[in-house]
């Protein structure tokens, strides 16, 4: 347990569904992030939050949309997705974006996302 | 850009040591991770490295040569606990995380 959840676990959508992940934080971090993780490859970052506003986006397509409501919590909303967005997508927190030891990102366990 | 480079998977035995080789080209430097990724779980944190050395925790020791771009994860004693995805990433200079593609390990009885 990292203290960090994710819901849910699993989601199976179509091209034309909407859905949204949620992710949730109890270790009182002011950072939160959202990656991608696709088989084989390395975790891509897509967007970063620092005290609910957002730092970093990192040329993610616009079928994403990230949501920041307030520290602990962070959406990603979905919509319109291909067959290739499917991966599992990572929620990770830190205390703040800062380059120290203290600043390590922690993960919760993921969405496995699957676009029929 | 980031090049992450680790092996792709490693086989051995229970009561084994194995290394993790992880290579890295990046244009800064601010440290450099090792986390744990059980099959469907979280990555998990395992160590951290900012200076040349060796840092020890219990069974997992990480090392790393900043002048050679190089890291290592030494996983003793293994147990088939251990049998997982380690995850090798280098923060360069800000809170970016550049990630290798993980190192597969098998742990056999």
């Amino acid at each position: 347990e990292t203290g960090v959840t994710q819901t849910p676990r699993h989601l199976v959508m179509g091209m034309t569904n909407k859905k949204s992940l949620k992710c949730e934080q109890h270790l009182g971090h002011n950072a939160m992030y959202w990656y991608k993780q696709s088989a084989k490859k390395p975790l891509e970052l897509m967007f970063v939050y620092s005290l609910e506003e957002r730092v970093e986006n990192n040329s993610v397509p616009s079928r994403f949309s990230p949501e920041c409501p307030n520290s602990s919590h962070l959406f990603l909303h979905l919509h319109t997705l291909q067959p290739e967005d499917s991966a599992l997508y990572l929620c990770a927190s830190s205390q703040d974006l800062g380059r120290g030891a203290g600043d390590t990102q922690y993960f919760g366990p993921g969405t496995r996302l699957t676009v029929l | 850009g980031q090049n992450i480079d680790q092996p792709t998977e490693m086989t051995a035995t229970e009561g084994a040591i194995v290394q993790i080789n992880c290579t890295y080209q990046t244009s800064g430097f601010n440290g450099l991770f090792w986390y744990q990724q059980h099959a469907g779980e979280a990555p998990t944190f395992l160590s951290y490295n900012v200076l040349d050395g060796l840092e020890e925790k219990g069974r997992f020791s990480s090392f790393l040569s900043r002048s050679k771009g190089y890291s290592y994860l030494l996983l003793k004693e293994l147990q088939m606990k251990d049998s997982a995805s380690y995850l090798c990433a280098v923060r360069e200079h800000d809170y970016k995380l550049s990630f290798g593609a993980g190192t597969t390990v098998t742990v056999r009885a």
